[in-house]
């Protein structure tokens, strides 16, 4: 079982539409990140998140994590083409220090 | 800052052949982690380093496969009597202080077991 569920695993929206992937944990998270990936690459870190209730925005891409640091939303706004890709959630879950990831969320974009 | 390098970006081995990767992590960064990703799944976590100390192994990290870190600089991982299972990404990551800096990932070496 995953320790972390993303929702949802796949998602094809129009361009200019906005969207939302979440990630839920039934542990409390210490520390959540959301990354980029282009099929065959490395990650891109986009954004991280510490404390409950603290939402970050970069460009378009918009995250938050709950009050109970238990899920947390990537929200994008006016999709464009460059949006496309997976995204993946990885967490900080226990207080290891070492991140646990999400299965992922292909993001495709229609023109 | 040049960001965390692996080596080589792809690899193509026969099923019974050795293997190995290397990683160079961002200078001043101290930990050090390696991960496993397939197709159409999120990275999974094999071991990770504190300077030359390896703290944690997965049990996915079966015995065909080592990692050494020497020095606290560069890493490598191995894997021996190659199978077709372990055809895959392999990712790895640094951080000075995750929970202030996060992770940095490089871009990975896929490996293609035939």
């Amino acid at each position: 079982s995953q320790e972390l569920e993303q929702s949802p695993q796949s998602l094809i929206v129009q361009e200019g539409k906005n969207l939302t992937i979440n990630c839920t944990s039934s542990k409390t998270l210490y520390g959540l990140y959301w990354y980029k990936q282009k099929y065959g690459e490395g990650l891109i870190f986009l954004m991280m998140l510490q404390k409950g209730g603290e939402e970050k925005s970069h460009e378009k891409i918009t995250a938050k994590l709950d009050e109970k640091k238990q899920q947390s939303s990537l929200h994008i706004t006016a999709s464009q083409p460059s949006h496309a890709g997976i995204y993946l959630c990885g967490a900080d879950i226990g207080g290891a220090q070492k991140l646990v990831f999400g299965q992922g969320t292909r993001l495709t974009i229609n023109p | 800052d040049t960001g965390v390098s692996q080596d080589p970006r792809h690899k193509i081995t026969k099923r019974g052949q050795n293997v190995t990767f290397r990683c160079d992590p961002i200078s001043e960064h101290n930990r050090l982690y390696w991960y496993r990703q397939t197709l159409g799944q999120g990275p999974e976590f094999l071991t990770y380093f504190q300077n030359e100390a390896q703290l944690e192994k997965s049990r996915l990290l079966s015995d065909r496969f080592s990692a050494e870190r020497p020095k606290g600089s560069f890493s490598t991982l191995e894997i021996q009597r190659t199978e077709q299972g372990d055809s895959a990404m392999y990712l790895c990551a640094s951080s000075r202080s995750p929970r202030d800096y996060g992770y940095t990932f490089g871009s990975g070496t896929r490996l293609t077991v035939v």
